[in-house]
């Protein structure tokens, strides 16, 4: 199993932009998250999804968008790129009912919006 | 709401020295405790976990966690610690909020090891 895998590594965009960052997983879990980490500030949670069809915000989820059409994707879609966006994008996934609350996740997403 | 705090920004410590970091969390139920490390560059790997039952869980790489109700903490230990541990050290909370279970993360330690 890969687990969970991000596209891309890293990514430069410009004000205005968007882009969508890529989160995979071969797992079969039905719950998927994404996060994103700002230096000294741990992780926050932006989205969350409990199973295709199904999502829902977390603590920060202005100025991003979520769909969830397969088990296995869980694609962030950034519509117009902020420098407060500037960030590393962590994908991660957990297993639902016997052990939903660890979380497995991805390498992460590094954006520098300019 | 649930909250976690690693008092700790930053610790260095001489390898094969023992180490401990500290967290602590506000939960008002049972929690999920966690401890995930993140690599320079690399996503966070779990070290482990505490969900109920003996409250000393072992870990992967040598690491142990205490849990302590009375103290709401929730401490990483590891007895001799290697240069590869240099690292960055996330406690975490876990809570059932309606249809998911949300991961509350501390801040983080960044753990420096000195040879």
């Amino acid at each position: 199993n890969a687990g969970v895998t991000q596209t891309p590594k890293f990514r430069i965009l410009k004000i205005g932009q968007s882009m969508t960052l890529q989160c995979t997983q071969d797992m079969n879990h039905n719950y998927m998250y994404w996060y994103r980490q700002d230096p000294g500030m741990g992780l926050k949670l932006i989205y969350y999804s409990v199973g295709a069809g199904i999502t829902d915000k977390g603590e920060v989820p202005n100025g991003y968008n979520v769909s969830r059409s397969t088990t296995e994707d869980f694609p962030l879609r950034l519509e117009l790129a902020a420098p407060s966006q500037t960030s590393v994008y962590f994908c991660a996934s957990s297993y639902s009912p016997q052990d939903q609350e660890t979380q497995y996740f991805g390498p992460g997403t590094r954006l520098l919006v300019l | 709401a649930q909250s976690v705090t690693q008092p700790d920004i930053h610790i260095t410590v001489s390898e094969g020295a023992s180490l401990e970091l500290r967290c602590n969390y506000s939960y008002g139920a049972t929690p999920y405790l966690f401890w995930y490390v993140q690599s320079p560059g690399q996503g966070l790997q779990l070290l482990l976990k505490y969900f109920s039952g003996d409250t000393l869980v072992q870990g992967i790489k040598g690491f142990e966690a205490e849990f302590k109700r009375s103290q709401s903490s929730f401490n990483l230990r590891k007895p001799s610690v290697h240069w590869s541990d240099a690292a960055e050290y996330f406690c975490a909370v876990g809570a059932r909020t309606g249809t998911a279970s949300k991961l509350t993360f501390g801040t983080g330690t960044r753990l420096q090891v000195t040879l």
